[in-house]
């Protein structure tokens, strides 16, 4: 079965300086990753999905996240973080088209401060 | 563009008490599902139904109950509620196609307090 993990709880940034969350994942074939975020008292948004193709993958709001198939890690990132990028960050996977059961990561906060 | 919408948003029930939480999407999408949002746990799939006429149980199903009324409409039911089943629930939808590689649009959530 697919799993993935998100090592670090909390990420503290300062506004302006580059920011990473991180995701490591396991499955037992090809990997279909994506990112989410929620902001309080709301339901999860997409930010962005690697299938195939290029390693470094670019979604909503400036983000970005690299694909590392060695490493097996999907790491989000933005070159410059914003005080409004603060939320709660989730990876997901899912190991076949047509598996519904797509599993979450525990989340990261990420708190951008002025 | 009203997309996921659930309803209720919040909910304190008794032990033992049931209730449906109720979930319609306005995007024709084929696939929907049940979460649960805990502390620490990240997101856990209780049911999911692929298309229409169809359910399956998801990570954690125990204690849930789930119909696909229509294309639109996905309820979930607790029949006797547990201190246990206290948690944030998503609904989730997603479009056919794009060999699965589509993400899923959620809902805002119902925040359930068993007591």
């Amino acid at each position: 079965a697919q799993s993935v993990a998100q090592p670090e709880d909390q990420v503290n940034v300062a506004e302006g300086n580059p920011l990473t969350v991180k995701c490591t994942y396991s499955v037992s074939g090809n990997p279909y990753l994506f990112w989410y975020v929620q902001y309080p008292n709301r339901g999860l948004q997409f930010l962005l999905k690697y299938i195939t193709g290029d390693n470094l993958v670019k979604g909503s709001y400036g983000f970005e996240a690299e694909f590392n198939k060695s490493q097996t890690s999907f790491h989000l990132k933005k070159p410059s973080a914003l005080v409004s990028d603060s939320a709660l960050y989730f990876c997901a996977v899912r190991d076949d088209p047509g598996n519904n059961d797509m599993r979450f990561g525990a989340g990261t906060r990420l708190t951008v401060k002025p | 563009n009203a997309g996921v919408t659930q309803t209720p948003k919040f909910q304190v029930l008794k032990t033992g008490q049931s209730m449906t939480l109720q979930c319609a999407q306005d995007m024709n999408h084929n696939s929907m599902y049940w979460y649960r949002q805990d502390p620490g746990m990240g997101l856990r799939l209780i049911y999911y139904s692929a298309s229409e006429g169809t359910t399956d149980k998801g990570e954690v199903p125990n204690g849930y109950n789930v119909s696909r009324l229509n294309k639109r409409e996905f309820s979930l039911r607790l029949e006797s509620a547990a201190p246990s089943q206290t948690s944030v629930y998503f609904c989730a939808s997603r479009r056919a196609g794009g060999a699965g590689t589509y993400g899923y649009t959620f809902g805002s959530g119902t925040r359930l307090t068993v007591v």
